[in-house]
């Protein structure tokens, strides 16, 4: 089976740095992928790692190591509107899931 | 102009009903998807189409029946509804992975069904 962990819930204050924690288990590997998903909404799409290491776009950066199974997503400079889930997810070669991380920025 | 359109938005229903979704991209994807995320908001692949054939087919109920009669459309049939049908449906598509292997995949905005 695939096994996709990540933590429940975060928070973080405006303005802060966090860092959301994926780590995976899973029969094969073809990229991670880290999609936002603000509360009644779809999920967007962040970043994407295949190659070990880190890749920025912005205030987010995402981290992969694929030795440890393990990669994180990165948000500086938080604001109010980065509140929402954050799903990290294997291309198995189907995308598969982790439950997601609810995220909450206060002032 | 909407990328990944569902219709309806959402669906009230009873137990034992037939109903369907449609989904419809114009992005001019080869391969479209259908995802339920349950009230726990875990996100989990049902079927893939690539080009009208279906390529995945997660362990999913056979009251399920997708069908896709041309690469922008798949529709979602669900024979004799269940409560633990309720949930939320999305669509999407994507084209194929890159030379680096990145393959975005859009989302339409969700079908929200309740069985009652």
């Amino acid at each position: 089976g695939q096994n996709i962990d990540q933590p429940t819930e975060m928070t973080a204050t405006e303005g802060a740095i966090v860092q959301i924690n994926c780590t995976y288990q899973t029969s094969g590997f073809n990229g991670l992928f880290w999609y936002q998903q603000h509360a009644g909404e779809a999920p967007t799409f962040l970043s994407y790692n295949v190659l070990d290491g880190l890749e920025e776009k912005g205030r987010f950066s995402s981290f992969l190591s694929r030795s440890k199974g393990y990669s994180y997503l990165l948000l500086k400079e938080l604001q109010m509107k980065d509140s929402a889930s954050y799903l990290c997810a294997v291309r198995v070669p189907a995308l598969t899931f982790g439950k997601g991380t609810m995220l909450l920025v206060s002032p | 102009d909407t990328a990944v359109s569902q219709t309806p938005k959402y669906l009230v229903t009873q137990m034992g009903n037939d109903k369907s979704i449609k989904c419809e991209q114009n992005l001019g994807h080869d391969t479209m998807y259908w995802y339920k995320q349950d009230s726990k908001k875990f996100l989990k692949i049902m079927f893939s189409y690539n080009n009208k054939e279906l390529i995945i087919n997660e362990t999913v109920p056979n009251r399920f029946s997708p069908k896709s009669p041309d690469k922008a459309h798949l529709n979602l049939h669900i024979n004799s509804l269940e409560l633990g049908d309720s949930a939320v449906y999305f669509c999407a598509s994507s084209q194929p992975p890159d030379l680096a292997g990145e393959e975005t995949q859009y989302f339409g905005p969700g079908t929200r069904l309740l069985v009652l």
